[in-house]
């Protein structure tokens, strides 16, 4: 149980473009879920956090228009780079919160490989 | 909770002890996390652990928490090729809903 799916796995999209990376729980219900960023060998920063039914809070440095995200039920929530440049490749994780609670776990999906020429 | 430090990188032999180590900044974290990451993969939850505690052993994983200097290492036992991966720790902040994650380290099992 308790599985995030990502999709696409991977995308390359021209500069100017923009690109919807969509996240999914699957066999649970989640009324929160994250987006992070994660540079090569890097950590994973988080850029905003999705509340089902409402706007999403963004992390500081993280441009809310830059990066649209969509929380429209309580197992989908999108993330649109929009106007992609290439500044903008990177690896995107999503993960969900499961709405039983459990200790604050949350759930990965396996990330979305974004590449902007 | 923004500043969670790990060394870097780790080898060790096959069969061999694996530590890593994790300091946090937020004492008032419930629990805290490891997760493996595997190349070009999401993260995957190996333990985790309350922060009343002071060990925590499951199978080959061993977590140890310093409460007092706000410290986190995670044992693993007998090392085997398919351990090497990324280690990230993370403590949830922000009322649980925030995770921040260690800078990772990369752990190269060698045969």
């Amino acid at each position: 149980g308790a599985v995030v799916s990502q999709h696409p796995s991977r995308v390359i999209c021209k500069s100017g473009t923009s690109v919807k990376i969509e996240c999914r729980s699957l066999d649970f219900q989640a009324t929160t879920m994250f987006w992070y960023r994660q540079f090569p060998k890097q950590s994973l920063m988080l850029m905003a956090t999705s509340n089902e039914g409402s706007k999403a809070t963004y992390e500081q440095g993280v441009e809310k228009d830059k990066f649209l995200i969509n929380h429209a039920s309580l197992t989908l929530s999108t993330l649109t780079v929009t106007s992609a440049h290439p500044e903008d490749s990177s690896f995107y994780i999503c993960s969900a919160r499961h709405l039983a609670g459990g200790p604050n776990e949350q759930f990965f999906g396996p990330g979305t490989r974004l590449t902007v020429l | 909770g923004e500043d969670v430090e790990q060394s870097l990188f780790l080898s060790v032999r096959e069969g061999d002890s694996s530590v890593i180590n994790c300091t946090y900044t937020d004492s008032s974290s419930t629990y805290l996390y490891w997760y493996k990451q595997e190349p070009g993969a999401g993260l995957q939850l190996l333990t985790y652990i309350f922060s009343n505690m002071d060990m925590k052993q499951d199978q080959r994983l061993t977590v140890l928490l310093n409460k007092k200097d706000k410290h986190l290492s995670l044992r693993i036992a007998d090392t085997q090729t398919g351990d090497s991966a990324i280690y990230f720790c993370a403590e949830p902040t922000g009322g649980g809903n925030q995770f921040y994650f260690g800078t990772g380290t990369s752990l190269t099992v060698i045969p």
